[in-house]
């Protein structure tokens, strides 16, 4: 079963930034955070993944609180593109997935 | 992206046949795995491989089998199909924990 507790829908307006919640109550000191997404029936793309500290890449932000407890995917200008399902997992090796969020970006 | 092609991308097949799923990988990664996704859900690790001829079970691995031979290609093996084995299965590869994994584009596999 998935460690991870995500919402399992949010709506986003166009252009606005996309937050998408994740918590992490039984994750370890060496497990990684990382968030994945899944366009319709694709194959899941990684956005980006962190230990402790933030984290920004081309695709997204990754904010970690300090107890490591929860965790935040930021899509700084979301656009229809974004729609997806967001999954956010905590390991050290095998990726355990749950339901994740849809998140729907509105224009 | 990461070249990763999974064959076939669809079949259907009935009760206790035999089906091989291949996915072959054109980024020279250390580790591949198998996937199945059922709707509604997420993925669940199969089996995967960290090398050739290295291979380990995950979490759903009873009634699948997985060869590894060369690094590029990773079989996946039902040998008796049932109609709890129809899912979309994913293959995906990477250089290991704590990195990035890269996916196929899925096979969907109906068993009647």
């Amino acid at each position: 079963d998935a460690k991870t507790t995500q919402p399992p829908s949010m709506d986003c307006a166009e252009g606005r930034a996309a937050n998408l919640p994740c918590n992490h109550s039984t994750i370890s000191g060496n497990e990684y955070v990382y968030w994945y997404r899944q366009i319709h029936s694709q194959g899941p793309q990684y956005i980006i993944h962190g230990l402790k500290n933030n984290e920004t890449n081309e695709m997204a932000s990754l904010i970690i609180t300090e107890d490591r407890k929860s965790s935040t995917l930021i899509l700084p200008h979301a656009t229809l593109r974004d729609t997806a399902v967001y999954y956010c997992i905590d390991s050290n090796y095998q990726l355990i997935w749950g339901a994740g969020t849809k998140l729907i970006i509105k224009p | 992206d990461a070249g990763i092609t999974q064959s076939p991308r669809h079949k259907v097949t009935e009760t206790g046949t035999p089906v091989t799923l291949r996915c072959h990988q054109t980024e020279n990664h250390r580790y591949m795995y198998w996937y199945r996704q059922d709707p509604g859900h997420g993925l669940r690790l199969i089996h995967y491989s960290y090398g050739v001829k290295d291979t380990d079970k995950g979490e759903v691995s009873d009634g699948y089998s997985v060869s590894r031979s060369k690094t590029e290609d990773f079989l996946l093996t039902l040998e008796s199909a049932t109609s709890s084995q129809t899912s979309v299965y994913f293959c995906a590869t990477g250089q290991g924990p704590p990195g990035e994994q890269f996916f196929g584009p899925g096979t969907r596999l109906t068993v009647l």
